[in-house]
């Protein structure tokens, strides 16, 4: 089975500009959260979807946003780059049901260098 | 609010000695709590859990946790330590506070083990 594949693992942006970051959840995860983790802040909850409902989101700017399709695939997307969201971002999925759902299950995360 | 606490940044143990690596949490109600170890330039792999029930969890490799009530901890344990385990470890608490995914997530503790 294959894990929470997250597109592209890296990339360097300019400040203003802005960036999409794309993750694949496992197959039949239906949910789908994203974190920031930075030396400074450490690992900081970003927002979480569910059947492509947004059902929470961390204490970050509106420049921060996502949305989830229906096959579960989930984007973010940072707009204005500021020099502070250089960050590795990681993705997570988990399933609704069984043993495993209060497990999530990480990508290797999209590393974004903002100069 | 819920939070964990990771006292030490860093941890140093010779190779083949158990190794503890401490987590304290505060939360209101139950808690569900969790390891992850971070390997670098690597997403977050889930050790173990504790939800309820027995206080003493067994994970991966090798990895298990004491969950203790009264001392509001859950330190992660291994009676012998192998080079391979050097890694960044996370405790974390989920969040009671809306979506069932949102965890929180303690500053990290860098395990070092010396051959």
């Amino acid at each position: 089975k294959a894990g929470v594949t997250q597109t592209p693992r890296y990339l360097i942006k300019t400040r203003g500009q802005q960036v999409t970051l794309s993750c694949s959840p496992i197959s039949g995860h239906r949910s789908v959260s994203w974190y920031q983790q930075t030396p400074g802040q450490g690992l900081q909850f970003l927002f979480e979807y569910f059947s492509e409902t947004q059902r929470n989101k961390g204490n970050f700017p509106g420049r921060f946003s996502g949305r989830q399709f229906s096959n579960s695939r989930s984007e973010m997307n940072v707009s204005t780059l500021e020099l502070g969201d250089s960050a590795l971002y990681l993705c997570a999925s988990k399933p609704s049901e069984g043993s495993g759902a209060n497990v999530l299950t990480f990508g290797a995360g999209s590393r974004l260098t903002v100069l | 609010a819920q939070s964990v606490a990771q006292p030490e940044d860093q941890v140093n143990v010779a190779e083949g000695n158990p190794l503890t690596v401490k987590c304290t949490y505060s939360v209101s109600g139950n808690p569900y709590l969790f390891w992850y170890v971070q390997y670098p330039n690597r997403g977050l792999q889930f050790l173990l859990k504790y939800i309820t029930g027995d206080n003493l969890v067994k994970g991966s490799y090798g990895f298990e946790a004491e969950f203790n009530k009264s001392q509001t901890s859950f330190h992660l344990k291994k009676p012998s330590a192998l080079v391979s385990d050097s890694a960044l470890y996370f405790c974390a608490v989920r969040d009671y506070g809306g979506a069932t995914n949102k965890l929180i997530f303690g500053t990290g503790t860098l395990l070092a083990v010396q051959p």
